[in-house]
């Protein structure tokens, strides 16, 4: 068990530039969650997977956001055309099957947009 | 948005101190959890408690939860500085598989 790990740690992009994070949650875990989470906030649901179905999405994941699952392993979060506004924490946490019980967090990926 | 509030905003005490924050929240909930945060880092799970729970100990931590009056604090007993954090309640909400989070304590421990 090594932990939710995310990449890359942190991310510098040039307004409307494509960015895309990586997941790799904890290996028997088959649910997987992005959340989003700006200075002095706590974290805002984005998305959630159960294996490789993505079951839920927040209305703040714009068109601009989309997010995959394939095998039901990594996850990928895709943000085009990236605005001054989607600077924030990008976190990712993975939890076992039966509800909504201990969620683990990765360390996040930091974006920043100029 | 922000499903629960956590009170006060800020909490500074001098080691050895207890520490309690309180959080509050609008909707019937399955379970509350929460959670710490270390700066720049991931969240990291402390205590669940469920709603026909009153009381939950772990360790130096103690959680009560008051369906009542939707709300629930977090107390931490003989602090230290490595308790410096900010510390956040999270809900589970009927048949949401998301965690909504408050906005966070920001806890500081002096030496």
């Amino acid at each position: 068990d090594t932990g939710v790990s995310q990449d890359p740690r942190h991310k510098i992009t040039k307004r409307g530039q494509n960015v895309t994070f990586r997941c790799d949650p904890i290996s028997e875990h088959n649910r997987l969650y992005w959340y989003r989470q700006t200075l002095g906030q706590g974290p805002e649901f984005l998305t959630y997977f159960q294996n490789e179905a993505q079951l839920e999405k927040s209305r703040l994941l714009s068109d601009r956001f989309s997010a995959e699952r394939p095998k039901g392993s990594f996850s990928t979060l895709e943000i085009q055309r990236t605005e001054q506004g989607d600077s924030a924490m990008y976190l990712c946490a993975s939890s076992e099957t039966g509800g909504n019980e201990k969620l683990f967090f990765g360390s996040g990926t930091q974006l920043s947009v100029l | 948005s922000q499903q629960g509030e956590e009170d006060p905003q800020a909490l500074s005490i001098q080691e050895g101190e207890n520490a309690t924050m309180n959080c509050s929240y609008k909707t019937s909930i399955n379970n509350l959890q929460w959670y710490r945060q270390n700066s720049g880092r991931g969240l990291v799970h402390l205590i669940l408690i469920r709603s026909n729970e009153r009381e939950k100990h772990s360790g130096r931590l103690r959680v009560t939860l008051d369906t009542s009056k939707k709300s629930s604090s977090l107390l931490i007993t003989a602090s230290r500085a490595a308790d410096t954090a900010s510390y956040f309640c999270a809900t589970d909400s009927g048949s949401a598989r998301q965690l909504t989070f408050g906005s966070g304590t920001q806890l500081t421990v002096l030496p």
